[in-house]
């Protein structure tokens, strides 16, 4: 089934070590998204990638940056983590264009704790 | 700017009696509005859409929503809650008139339907 999948789902990282998640999907969808949810929550939008265009929220700190190397994976680095970076990261795709209609497929999400 | 309001943290009912989530929306053109429901430590899960045509829109599990466009208003409803609906609900919308896919999501409703 096509899907959007998030590894790992769990973790732990250090204050200040840095920390890498990632996403990869089989929805061929041009479009990926990185938000993040904190404890119920809404999901915030961090960045997002049209097709090879990286598109960064004006209110995201620095300290979070995104690579996309390709159509299917991309990943969520945090450099430094800090405690109030612990959060669900939520990784999603959608099409662009007419397929705009079509509603964003969300994967199951990391939960990041920071120690 | 697009934005969504959800003026309910929390929605209590009795299993079997009508629920109801509101939802009011703010966009510069037209919108595309969708509900998502959330289960503990699971992604978004994609509930139904309004796009265009019947102010009624069904969607999965027998939930059910109203757009308003005078009251811009997208009400989440069902008729008869289960204890399973128990979760938390988003209303999200997309600005379609600029082109727009970026999805904004409100701060959620959490839903407790008692047996």
């Amino acid at each position: 089934d096509a899907m959007v999948i998030q590894n790992p789902r769990y973790q732990v990282t250090q204050f200040g070590k840095p920390v890498t998640l990632s996403c990869s999907q089989t929805l061929n969808h041009n479009v990926m998204y990185w938000y993040q949810q904190k404890s119920s929550q809404a999901p915030k939008l961090l960045f997002h990638y049209y097709d090879k265009d990286f598109n960064n929220e004006a209110d995201t700190p620095d300290n979070f940056q995104s690579r996309r190397p390709n159509t299917s994976f991309c990943f969520l680095d945090i450099r430094s983590p800090g405690l109030g970076d612990a959060a669900m990261y939520l990784c999603a795709t959608s099409r662009s264009g007419m397929s705009a209609l079509l509603p964003i497929n969300f994967g199951p999400g990391t939960r990041l704790t920071v120690t | 700017a697009q934005s969504v309001a959800q003026p309910e943290d929390q929605v209590n009912v009795a299993e079997g009696n009508p629920l109801t989530v509101k939802c009011t929306y703010s966009v510069s053109g037209n919108p595309y509005l969708f509900w998502y429901v959330q289960y503990p430590n699971r992604g978004l899960q994609f509930l139904l859409k309004y796009i265009t045509g019947d102010n009624l829109v069904k969607g999965s599990y027998g939930f059910e929503a109203e757009f308003n466009k005078s009251q811009t208003s997208f009400h989440l409803k069902k008729p008869s809650a289960l204890v399973s609906d128990s979760a938390l609900y988003f209303c999200a919308v997309r600005d379609r008139d600029t082109g727009g896919f970026k999805t904004i999501f409100g701060a959620g409703t959490r839903l407790f339907v008692k047996a």
